[in-house]
């Protein structure tokens, strides 16, 4: 299996565009997760979906943040209009019933 | 205060010693507990999964966990230049994993 495929891997963005983030989670999971890294805050879960309806979306940071599950197989995080303190690493993750969670590789954001 | 606590090093050592990562936690209801390994510029990935206290052992890794005290550790014995990562310690209320809160990381470097 291919694992997890995020895309792009490396975004640079000025200030105010809008910026899509693509994740292609393992096929047959059921559970996707949106995760945020960043060195002052760590790895914080920002959304999750379970048969691609979403769960939980306390951690979105604000409104400009979205995330949309279209079908198994596709998700998006969309950040309009992003901003500098935006930089960051977001994984995309998936996993079936059970306890392993398999991350992608990170799409890393930069907003300048 | 924030609810995990982790060592924060970074932590550099010789090829074959025994490596020790620690987290300290304030959240009672935590009865998951895991450890993640991070390459550099790679998303992570599960090392250990335990539940409740008591010790785990896989090869060369051993994750024990003391609720009393809130303590979990993850030992590394005949370490290796591959054991070369960020190790984040995670934890769950439940067995939604994808919902864990997260250290901020140990970086090892494991000299030849």
């Amino acid at each position: 299996d291919a694992g997890v495929i995020q895309s792009p891997r490396h975004e640079v963005t000025e200030m105010g565009q809008e910026v899509t983030l693509r994740c292609k989670p393992i096929s047959g999971h059921n559970s996707l997760f949106w995760y945020r890294q960043t060195m002052m805050r760590g790895l914080e879960l920002l959304i999750y979906f379970n048969n691609n309806v979403p769960i939980d979306d306390s951690g979105m940071p604000e409104d400009r943040f979205s995330a949309k599950m279209p079908n198994a197989s596709f998700s998006t995080l969309k950040i309009q209009p992003s901003e500098p303190r935006d930089s960051a690493v977001y994984f995309c993750a998936s996993k079936q019933a059970g306890n392993t969670i398999y991350f992608g590789e990170g799409s890393w954001l930069t907003v300048v | 205060q924030k609810e995990v606590e982790q060592d924060p090093g970074p932590l550099s050592v010789p090829e074959g010693a025994i490596v020790s990562l620690n987290c300290t936690y304030s959240n009672s209801a935590f009865q998951y507990f895991m450890w993640y390994r991070q390459y550099s510029r790679k998303g992570p990935e599960l090392l250990m999964y335990t539940y409740s206290s008591g010790n785990k052992e896989d090869g060369r890794f051993t994750a024990q966990v003391d609720k009393s005290s809130k303590y979990i550790s993850l030992f590394i014995r005949d370490s290796q230049p591959s054991d070369s990562a960020t190790y984040l310690c995670a934890m769950a209320r439940n067995t939604n994993a994808g919902k864990s809160t997260f250290g901020d990381g140990t970086t090892l470097t494991v000299k030849p």
